[in-house]
């Protein structure tokens, strides 16, 4: 089945990296997401990485996949209260309808002095 | 160029009443999709536009949602009636292409049933 997992919770001291993970169920899926959701806002994409990469860099944030394991990670650098968000992994099976992105539950970051 | 803006933010209502969501996405965008997010729980595919016509509505829960999309332009979602297992946030999005790298997303629309 079509099943994104992710961890609820994660909490780290400002300044330090956050390592968010998840596993995903279809190895077949094409593209793999992470969304970011601020209090009160909509959905924004942070980056998506191809399923025939395994790692991307973009600024602070570093996308690993594990194809094998089907695990996913984000890890954020030098974290900041402006990071404090809901974090989401998504992916795209081709199986399912091309029209559609299974998302997790959501991994709330939240930053500590 | 505005964004996919969603109406109302947030609705109260009761158990039983109607209550009508409206998506409007960005302009020249063809493809239009919902999902919601319940109870603090993963965002789940509601269904997805191209212009008018509905794509794929596989994840519609039941005969008490009803998505329109006249003219090809704003949609709307009404839930009729609600039930207390409807509360959520509703999430719209429109993209361009199709692709799903070029999703665009709503605010959201919190509906509380009571």
């Amino acid at each position: 089945g079509e099943d994104v997992e992710q961890s609820l919770f994660l909490s780290v001291r400002e300044g330090d990296s956050s390592v968010i993970n998840c596993t995903y169920t279809d190895s077949s899926s094409t593209y793999l997401y992470w969304y970011k959701q601020e209090p009160g806002a909509g959905l924004q994409l942070l980056t998506y990485i191809f399923s025939n990469m395994d790692m991307k860099q973009d600024q602070r944030l570093t996308v690993l996949l594990n194809k094998k394991d089907k695990h996913l990670s984000l890890r954020i650098a030098d974290t900041q209260t402006g990071d404090s968000a809901i974090y989401f992994c998504a992916e795209s099976p081709p199986r399912s309808s091309a029209s559609k992105i299974i998302f997790g539950s959501g991994t709330r970051l939240s930053i500590r002095p | 160029e505005a964004g996919v803006t969603q109406f109302p933010s947030h609705s109260v209502i009761e158990k039983g009443q109607t209550v009508t969501l409206r998506c409007d996405p960005i302009s020249g965008h063809d493809n239009l999709y919902w999902y919601r997010r319940v109870m603090g729980k993963e965002i789940k595919f509601l269904l997805h536009f191209v212009k008018e016509s509905k794509q794929d509505e596989s994840g519609m829960p039941n005969n008490r949602f009803l998505a329109e999309r006249t003219g090809g332009t704003y949609s709307t979602l009404k839930v009729q009636p609600a039930e207390l297992e409807d509360s959520g946030v509703y999430f719209c999005a429109s993209s361009l292409t199709g692709r799903l790298y070029g999703y665009t997303f709503g605010s959201g629309t919190r509906l509380t049933v009571v």
